[in-house]
């Protein structure tokens, strides 16, 4: 079965600091797709990244970087020198890379960033 | 800028009554997903279309929930009698499937926010 765990439920920081959010995955597949999503406050689910297994070079993107280790099942996302507009919910998700393509998310971390 | 469209974006309605959301993929994608949000289950997964065809609706209540993609444009997901307990946001999203030579990650509607009371 997969499964993804976002333990953080919700982190608080202070404008500025740097923040990583956790994402643990399971799954019996040798090759599948990791994704993080983020949902601010207007709702939407925004497309963040997508990684692929078999690659584990960590990514780096302006403020938000990757650190993918296979070796734990986790897939980490932080944000440096955070800010309010930050601020929202982050979905960590697992896909098969065939078959049945559906994306299974964790149960999300709500990020509030301070000024 | 190419973005899933669904409508409406809130919905209220007394127990009972039928309600039908709608959404519109981006053109070209031929994979459709209807996810459900709710506190306390989080992100459900109620259906999966794939080039039009139900692949996986096994997460989808089937005696009161249908979905449906009548064109390659148009995906339906109807209630009918709804329940309270259906109130949640239903996300609709799009992409391509891997073998089509370039897939792609979902990409999301801005939901459809459903109160039945």
């Amino acid at each position: 079965a997969q499964k993804v765990t976002q333990a953080q439920t919700e982190i608080s920081v202070v404008e500025k600091e740097d923040v990583t959010l956790d994402c643990v995955y399971e799954t019996r597949d040798t090759t599948y797709y990791l994704f993080w999503y983020k949902q601010p406050p207007s709702g939407e689910l925004v497309f963040l990244i997508r990684r692929n297994s078999f690659d584990e070079q960590n990514e780096i993107s302006g403020r938000y970087s990757w650190n993918f280790q296979k070796s734990t099942s986790s897939f980490n996302f932080t944000i440096t020198a955070s800010q309010v507009v930050d601020s929202a919910v982050y979905f960590c998700a697992l896909r098969k890379t065939s078959g049945t393509y559906k994306y299974i998310f964790g149960t999300g971390t709500r990020l509030k960033v301070l000024a | 800028d190419a973005r899933v469209t669904q409508t409406p974006r809130h919905k209220v309605t007394e127990m009972g009554q039928e309600v039908t959301m709608r959404c519109q993929p981006i053109l070209g994608h031929n994979t459709v997903f209807w996810y459900r949000q709710t506190m306390m289950q989080g992100l459900e997964l109620l259906a999966y279309f794939r080039n039009r065809a139900p692949l996986d609706d096994s997460g989808m209540p089937k005696d009161r929930f249908s979905a449906e993609m009548p064109d390659a444009t148009l995906a339906t997901l109807k209630i009918q009698p709804s329940e309270p307990r259906d109130s949640a946001v239903y996300f609709c999203a799009s992409g391509l499937a891997p073998g089509t030579g370039r897939h792609t990650e979902a990409f999301f509607g801005q939901g459809t926010r459903l109160t039945v009371v």
